[in-house]
């Protein structure tokens, strides 16, 4: 069975500190992945998704970056983190089939003092 | 471009009530549905979802019909439990771009007391 992974669990960083936060799937090949960051009280903003290796389209210009080393890794990072970075970050994973669904890791909760 | 739209919450009920949570939708051709649910501190989880109009999606008690004419995808169950607590979430599969993208909406809390 398939399964994603999301570390750390939790973070507080301060501001212009870096950022580096990996999610990895198991039991799947060459998923799409998705990084999406959900704000307090609010909804999912997709931020990145891939469909292979080192192919990172971005959905919303920020001041953070994606990457995908490997087929079932991917990585969300920053330089300098700001204060409007904090949020809940959730990885997803998803198969290359019309209408089917996305499967989520468990978060992690970003906070930025 | 594709939208959600979900109603406001908190949606507060008492155990063994029934439950409506309203989902409508705007969509170019004719998207997938689904609705997620999100328990404190945790990530999504799919509760269901509908393919194509006229589908119902059930799960856990939960179900949810795919109505084209009102393009609609409300959430409903028979008789809540205070374990049913949770951050609903209704979204769409979004082809427009040649690859598969989710549209949530803002999710709906839901709080069901003993």
């Amino acid at each position: 069975s398939q399964t994603i992974h999301q570390w750390p669990a939790t973070l507080v960083q301060p501001v212009g500190s870096p950022l580096s936060l990996e999610c990895t799937v198991e039991g799947t090949s060459n998923p799409n992945l998705y990084w999406y960051r959900q704000a307090a009280g609010r909804g999912l903003q997709l931020l990145f998704y891939s469909v292979g290796i080192g192919q990172i389209s971005s959905e919303v210009p920020q001041n953070l970056s994606a990457s995908r080393p490997q087929d079932r890794q991917f990585i969300l990072s920053s330089k300098k983190l700001l204060l409007s970075d904090s949020g809940f970050y959730l990885c997803a994973w998803g198969l290359e089939i019309s209408y089917n669904e996305q499967f989520f890791g468990p978060g992690t909760r970003l906070t930025v003092l | 471009g594709d939208s959600v739209t979900q109603m406001e919450g908190p949606v507060t009920l008492s155990e063994e009530a029934f439950l409506t949570i309203n989902c409508t939708y705007t969509a170019t051709g004719y998207p997938s549905l689904f609705w997620y649910v999100q328990y404190p501190g945790e990530g999504l989880q799919l509760l269901l979802k509908a393919t194509k109009a006229d589908d119902k999606g059930s799960n856990k008690g939960f179900e949810a019909t795919y109505r084209k004419e009102t393009t609609s995808f409300h959430l409903e169950k028979g008789s809540v439990q205070v374990s049913d607590s949770a951050v609903y979430f209704c979204a769409l599969s979004d082809m427009n771009t040649g690859f598969q993208k989710l549209v949530f909406g803002t999710g709906t809390r839901l709080l069901v007391s003993p």
